[in-house]
C-alpha cells in the first residue's frame, strides 16, 4: 500500500485555467504539507495541516488554497495559473505537529503551464 | 535571514567514501534531517541529528556539531544507486523546516 499518493502525477495545463492536485496519506498521520520544488530543486514550503486547521501559510500567492476534508486528506486547489507554477508539487506527512517528526513524501505531481 | 547551504554537486568513484557538509544558519535549532532524492521521485528520511556527535546507519553516518552550525553527510562504500540528490534541512525554533538546495552527487565507476 502507497502511504502518501498524490494524483495526478503529471499536469499539463493552459496560462489562466484552475486546476486541483489530491494528496491521500494512510499512515494515520496528523499533519500534512505541500511544498513547490523549482527547477533549481529548493523545496519551498507552501502549506500544512494539522487536524485540518491551517497551522503553517508561507507567503504563497492566494491562488493557492489547501483544502483538507479530513485528516488524511489535503488537496491543492490552483487558480489562474502562470507560467511560473510549473514546478513539482511534492505532498508529505508527518505523526505529529511538531517538525521534528521524519516527513514521508508523496511521489510529487510535475505541473507544466503553458 | 536564515540560510543552508551545500555544495552544488560532488562526484565519486564507487566503492569509495564521501562526505557531504552542510552549513546553517537558522532561528534556533530543533533537529537536522538529511533526505536522499533520486531524480523525479520524492524526498526519502536517511538520518536525524539533534545532539552533537556521529550517528551512524549502514553505509550512512550523519554527524552534527551545533556550536559550528555544521552536519556532514557520510556515505562509505558508494554503489552506484547512491547516485542522488542529497538534501539537507534544520527545524528552527518555530519547528519550521528550512531546506538547502540539495547536493547532487555523481557515482562513477
Amino acid at each position: 500500500d502507497t502511504a502518501v499518493s498524490q494524483t495526478p502525477k503529471y499536469l499539463v495545463t493552459q496560462m489562466g485555467n484552475d486546476k486541483s492536485i489530491k494528496c491521500e496519506q494512510n499512515l494515520g498521520h496528523d499533519t500534512m504539507y505541500w511544498y513547490k520544488q523549482d527547477s533549481k530543486k529548493f523545496l519551498k514550503i507552501m502549506f500544512s495541516y494539522n487536524n485540518k486547521e491551517l497551522i503553517i501559510n508561507e507567503t504563497v500567492p492566494n491562488r493557492f488554497s489547501p483544502k483538507s476534508p479530513d485528516k488524511a486528506h489535503l488537496n491543492l486547489h490552483i487558480n489562474s495559473l502562470e507560467l511560473g507554477d510549473s514546478a513539482v508539487y511534492f505532498c508529505a506527512s508527518s505523526p505529529a505537529q511538531g517538525h521534528t517528526d521524519t516527513q514521508y513524501f508523496g511521489p510529487g505531481t510535475r505541473l507544466t503551464v503553458l | 535571514g536564515q540560510n543552508i547551504d551545500q555544495p552544488t554537486e560532488m562526484t565519486a568513484t564507487e566503492g569509495a567514501i564521501v562526505q557531504i557538509n552542510c552549513t546553517y544558519q537558522t532561528s534556533g535549532f530543533n533537529g537536522l534531517f538529511w533526505y536522499q532524492q533520486h531524480a523525479g521521485e520524492a524526498p526519502t528520511f536517511l538520518s536525524y541529528n539533534v545532539l552533537d556527535g556521529l550517528e551512524e546507519k549502514g553505509r550512512f553516518s550523519s554527524f552534527l556539531s551545533r556550536s559550528k552550525g555544521y552536519s556532514y553527510l557520510l556515505l562509505k562504500e558508494l554503489q552506484m544507486k547512491d547516485s542522488a540528490s542529497y538534501l539537507c534541512a534544520v527545524c528552527d525554533s518555530n519547528y519550521q523546516l528550512i531546506w538547502g538546495a540539495g547536493t547532487k552527487l555523481i557515482i562513477k565507476p
